[in-house]
């Protein structure tokens, strides 16, 4: 069944220090991949998208891989401040057509002074 | 430009009885799809529409149910409530498939 896992461990780091997100998938061919934030009681607030062709995309402080070999996207944020502080979630569309995003479990950031 | 709007934020209802959610996407977008997020399951896609056809189905009985109107306003219906129901219900829209998917801030319901 198709699975996708991210860091179920918080991620605790400092501010100023560049925090990386980990999404793997498995038995998926996602079209693209999607990062979202969500803060506590609210809903997603989208991030960055990323295409299957696509290796890199970048927006500010903000940087997302895509390997479609190795199954996974990695999320940074460089220079991170205690607002950063959130669950992030990485959510794949397949090629099926449509808008169907299937969810990771999310990683819980923190950003401490 | 204003985002998605769901309505109401905050409900409660008593086992049996049915909800109505509400959701008005993004002016321009034609896809609304709508989510159930729980601290056990996490974020599970419940359906979407596009032009007020179902486009996309997930594993939900069929107690909830949806629909979408012409100017691409949505609604979600739970019937028969169950406890297990509690949970936070986010709306989500898009232009169409391939696009930026953009969330409301969601209904919170809870079951009794």
């Amino acid at each position: 069944s198709q699975k996708i896992e991210q860091n179920s461990e918080a991620l605790n780091i400092q501010e100023g220090k560049t925090a990386t997100l980990t999404c793997n998938y498995t038995n998926y061919s996602p079209a693209y991949l999607q990062w979202y934030r969500q803060d506590p009681g609210r809903g997603p607030v989208f991030l960055l998208l990323i295409r299957e062709n696509e290796k890199e995309k970048r927006k500010e402080r903000l940087k997302v891989t895509f390997d479609t070999t190795l199954k996974q996207s990695l999320f940074h944020i460089t220079a991170s401040q205690p607002a950063d502080s959130a669950t992030y979630l990485c959510a794949l569309v397949g090629t099926g057509g449509g808008n169907k995003l299937t969810f990771g479990t999310g990683t819980q950031l923190k950003v401490e002074l | 430009k204003a985002g998605v709007t769901q309505t109401p934020r905050y409900l409660i209802k008593t086992r049996g009885q049915q909800v109505t959610l509400s959701c008005s996407p993004i002016s321009g977008h034609r896809s609304v799809s709508w989510y159930q997020q729980t601290p056990g399951q996490g974020l599970q896609f419940l359906f979407e529409y596009f032009s007020e056809t179902q486009r996309n189905k997930g594993n939900f009985p069929g107690r909830f149910s949806g629909r979408q109107f012409s100017n691409s306003r949505s609604e979600m219906n739970v019937s028969t409530l169950e406890l297990g129901d509690s949970a936070l219900y986010l709306c989500a829209s898009s232009f169409g498939g391939g696009n930026t998917i953009y969330f409301g801030e969601g209904s919170w319901l809870t079951v009794v």
